[in-house]
């Protein structure tokens, strides 16, 4: 079975700051790991994935995730937080199985970015 | 790009009513999927399909059916619509089956209101 952890519901961050969005998983086979956004009103966008290869992965809009096999984690990072980041944003996990997938997603964490 | 297209923003129905939500999607993707999206409680997967006729529950299907007569269609029934249905619903396409690192297009979702 797979899971996905997302520490911390809301984490909140002042515009030009560091945003560091945490992501664990458990898997039982090497997994494909994703992260999405979802402004308000809006279904959720791929903002990267890691598929095997480099572990460090460039997405969308300035943001990057690191795999790390031994701690299991895919944080989510952005060197400088903007206005337009504050949305929620969704760790998720998947691999094959018995001839197809089934993602399992976090419960999501709410950016907030204050002026 | 990919369009996932809901048929409804915005829907309101009354207890005990037939409700269809309706899902297309414009890319020949195999993989559908309907998700319920409540606060705190991220994303639930509600049914999945990866072929035409073909479904397959997922964590919550009670109280939900689903048709996928074309590949590009995926519908949601509610038989018999109840207070505790009021959510949003995602709607998710991917491509090809067994293809774990296929990212899931979304659309922008239906919030159905029961009263």
């Amino acid at each position: 079975a797979q899971s996905v952890t997302q520490l911390g519901s809301h984490v909140s961050v002042s515009e030009g700051a560091l945003v560091l969005l945490r992501c664990n998983y458990s898997s039982s086979v090497p997994p494909y790991l994703f992260w999405y956004v979802q402004y308000p009103n809006q279904g959720l966008q791929l903002l990267l994935k890691y598929t095997t290869g480099a572990t460090l992965v460039k997405g969308i809009n300035g943001f990057e995730a690191e795999f790390k096999k031994s701690e299991t984690s895919f944080h989510l990072t952005k060197p400088s937080a903007h206005m337009s980041d504050a949305a929620e944003y969704f760790c998720a996990v998947s691999h094959a199985s018995g001839g197809s997938y089934i993602p399992t997603f976090g419960r999501g964490t709410s950016l907030i970015v204050h002026p | 790009d990919v369009k996932v297209t809901q048929s409804s923003r915005y829907l309101v129905k009354r207890t005990g009513e037939k409700v269809f939500l309706e899902c297309v999607q414009d890319m020949d993707h195999e993989n559908m999927f309907w998700y319920r999206q409540d606060p705190g409680l991220g994303l639930r997967l509600i049914y999945f399909s990866y072929d035409v006729k073909m479904k397959e529950k997922g964590d919550i299907p009670e109280g939900y059916s689903v048709s996928r007569e074309k590949k590009e269609r995926f519908s949601l029934i509610l038989e018999s619509a109840s207070t505790n249905q009021t959510s949003m619903y995602l709607c998710a396409s991917s491509f090809f089956r067994g293809q774990s690192n296929q990212p899931q297009h979304f659309g922008d979702g239906t919030r159905l209101s029961i009263l």
